[in-house]
């Protein structure tokens, strides 16, 4: 099994444009989550999913959108990006139970210029 | 509102030293507390949880309800101990988590 895996590793992108980042699951995990690492700030929870076609906003949802149109991928849209969200993002997913571990991706470093 | 303090930003500690990172929480709530490990060029994993009350690698954490912390303490570090440690705070529906700013362990020998 793969885990969590995001695709890509590494982005540049100019201020204004457009992308998308996925994130795939292989463990069947219900519940899926985007975060952000800025240095000093820790991670922060950007957007989340606890099923199939659900989303729901987390601590810093502006500027972002997703989508969850299968249970295993969940993606995370810059429509219009700005240097305020260079950032390493990283996925996790978790099976929704009381057990709570939450599995992580290896990360995907964006920088805006 | 919830909130996950880790005072440290950076913790260096000789070989075979105690260590002992702090947490502190706010949560109005029963608290589920973390703590999360990122090792150089790997993964941030799961360390232990208090509701297991284990201990994993050495360590250990306890939470204090009183004085709502939930510290990391190892009494014997190792080189291999070295990475980034994050505290974290379940909080909500969907299992969400509310993270500390993390604590950077060097261990040195």
């Amino acid at each position: 099994n793969a885990g969590v895996t995001q695709t890509p590793k590494f982005r540049v992108l100019k201020t204004g444009q457009s992308m998308t980042l996925l994130c795939a699951q292989d463990m069947n995990h219900e519940y899926m989550y985007w975060y952000r690492q800025d240095p000093g700030m820790g991670l922060r929870l950007i957007h989340y999913s606890v099923g199939e076609g659900t989303t729901a906003k987390g601590e810093v949802p502006d500027g972002y959108n997703v989508s969850r149109l299968k249970k295993q991928n969940f993606l995370l849209g810059l429509e219009s990006a700005a240097p305020s969200q260079t950032s390493v993002y990283f996925c996790a997913s978790s099976t929704g139970g009381v057990s709570y571990e939450q599995y992580f991706g290896p990360g995907t470093r964006l920088t805006v210029t | 509102a919830q909130r996950v303090t880790q005072p440290e930003k950076l913790l260096s500690v000789f070989k075979g030293a105690p260590v002992e990172l702090k947490c502190n929480y706010s949560y109005s709530g029963s608290p589920e507390l973390f703590w999360y490990v990122q090792y150089s060029r790997q993964r941030l994993q799961l360390l232990l949880r208090h509701i297991s009350r284990e201990s994993i690698k050495g360590f250990t954490a306890d939470l204090n309800k009183g004085e709502t912390s939930f510290h990391l303490k190892k009494p014997f570090a190792q080189e291999e101990d070295s990475a980034m440690y994050y505290c974290a705070l379940l909080t909500g529906g969907g299992n969400k988590l509310t993270f500390g700013t993390g604590t950077q362990l060097k261990v040195e020998l």
